[in-house]
């Protein structure tokens, strides 16, 4: 079984400070990770995602991640935030070579950007 | 974007009543979700299906059955609804090999 943890559950940060969101994560296989982002009663969007080489991963809106296996974490940063960047986010995880289980998902970390 | 379309999109129903909600896809892919979202918990699996006719439970499938009798259908039924299934519910399809899912937009579901 695998399980996913996201450390906060609410982060206020000041427009154009970093932030980082964590997330770390529990699985007895290799695994893939992603990070989804949620706009207000909108559906959910890929940031971007891990499935192997590399392991510090760009996705879209300037938003990065660094995966670290010895740590099981995966967190997301992004170096100076934006009132738009207001959503919630979703840290993910699923056995590598995909599956048909779908993914496991974290109870979600809401950003909130203060002006 | 992926073509998944849920439908309804919202519904208010009352407690006991049967509900059915629509996931339909025109990407042909193989597996499809069906989630539920609630303040705190995050997403968690409901169903899931790996083929026409083929389908499983996933980590809170209790008072929910499914169906797929096309590949671009998936249904999502409620036999008798609970206020505990008020929630938005989404339905997913997975891109290939890599297990990364495009969602639809969310049908948000109140039972009075």
């Amino acid at each position: 079984a695998q399980s996913v943890t996201q450390l906060d559950s609410q982060v206020p940060v000041f427009e154009e400070a970093p932030v980082e969101l964590r997330c770390n994560y529990s699985s007895s296989v290799s695994v893939y990770l992603f990070w989804y982002v949620q706009y207000p009663n909108q559906g959910l969007q890929l940031l971007l995602k891990y499935l192997s080489g590399s392991t510090l991963v760009k996705g879209i809106n300037g938003f990065e991640a660094e995966f670290n296996k010895s740590q099981t974490s995966f967190h997301l940063r992004k170096p100076s935030v934006h009132i738009s960047d207001t959503a919630e986010y979703f840290c993910a995880v699923s056995h590598s070579g995909g599956g048909a289980d779908g993914l496991t998902f974290g109870k979600g970390t809401h950003l909130i950007i203060q002006p | 974007d992926a073509g998944i379309t849920q439908s309804p999109r919202h519904k208010v129903t009352e407690t006991g009543t049967p509900v059915t909600l629509r996931c339909h896809q025109t990407e042909n892919h193989r597996y499809m979700y069906w989630y539920r979202q609630d303040p705190g918990h995050g997403l968690r699996l409901i169903h899931y299906s790996y083929g026409v006719k083929d389908t499983d439970k996933g980590e809170v499938s209790d008072g929910y059955s499914v169906s797929r009798s096309k590949t671009e259908d998936f249904l999502l039924t409620l036999e008798s609804a609970t206020s505990s299934q008020t929630s938005v519910y989404f339905c997913a399809i997975t891109g290939p090999n890599t297990g990364e899912l495009f969602f639809g937009e969310g049908s948000r579901l109140t039972v009075l």
